[in-house]
């Protein structure tokens, strides 16, 4: 199993639809999570911390399920704006671990 | 507020040329991080730092050299540039260790020729 696994995409959604994917990860002792955005040619911005109870901020929910190893993103109600690649971040001690990134395209 | 400020944002350079690609903070950070991205590939660690003077190697340190004299500079040399090495940069920092979210720069373009 990779450290940090993510669906490459592109996940092609319409404009105001829900959207989920998922990440998993092989390292049971991960201590943090994170979901990033990238939109083409820019720097990484955080979008969310994922915490074990899980965690909304507007239209995006975050879960973890350690059990299964792995973390969600939710996207409800999306926007052409949130055509982007998101990335998940698995942190277990001093190690840094970026997954590819899972490339979402909003359709009109 | 500044943030992470990388320069330059693009560069070419022929191979076997060096360049030192800047990296500089305004959050009084002690972490600060070096990645590279592929097309289409995850961000890979090169080096980071836990504070000033305090450097180690991370995923991909080969053909790169970092110091850290202050906390709000974190420089990256490439002392015999390789085609291998065409990517882009992006510099990151973050209050305490890899536990805590990391705020990144723009990226530095480099390409080898």
């Amino acid at each position: 199993r990779k450290e940090v696994e993510q669906d490459p995409g592109p996940f092609n959604v319409p404009e105001g639809a829900t959207v989920a994917f998922n990440c998993t990860y092989s390292n049971s002792a991960s201590q943090s999570f994170f979901w990033y955005r990238q939109d083409c040619r820019k720097e990484p911005k955080l979008l969310m911390s994922v915490y074990s109870s899980g965690n909304e901020d507007g239209r995006f929910t975050a879960q973890l399920n350690r059990a299964s190893q792995y973390i969600s993103l939710l996207i409800r109600d999306s926007k052409l704006s949130d055509s982007a690649t998101y990335l998940c971040v698995v942190n277990g001690g001093k190690k840094i671990i970026f997954g590819k990134g899972t490339r979402l395209h909003i359709l009109p | 507020n500044a943030g992470v400020t990388q320069t330059p944002k693009f560069r070419i350079l022929k191979i076997g040329q060096s360049m030192t690609l800047q990296c500089a903070q305004d959050m009084n950070h002690n972490y600060m991080y070096w990645y590279r991205q592929d097309p289409g590939m995850g961000l890979k660690l090169i080096y980071y730092s836990v504070g000033a003077g305090i450097t180690d190697k991370g995923e991909v340190p080969n053909g790169y050299n970092v110091s850290r004299s202050t906390t709000e500079d974190f420089p990256l040399r490439l002392e015999l540039a390789a085609p291998s090495q065409t990517s882009v940069y992006f510099c990151a920092s973050s209050t305490e260790g890899p536990l805590q979210p990391q705020h990144f720069g723009d990226g530095t373009r480099l390409s080898i020729l």
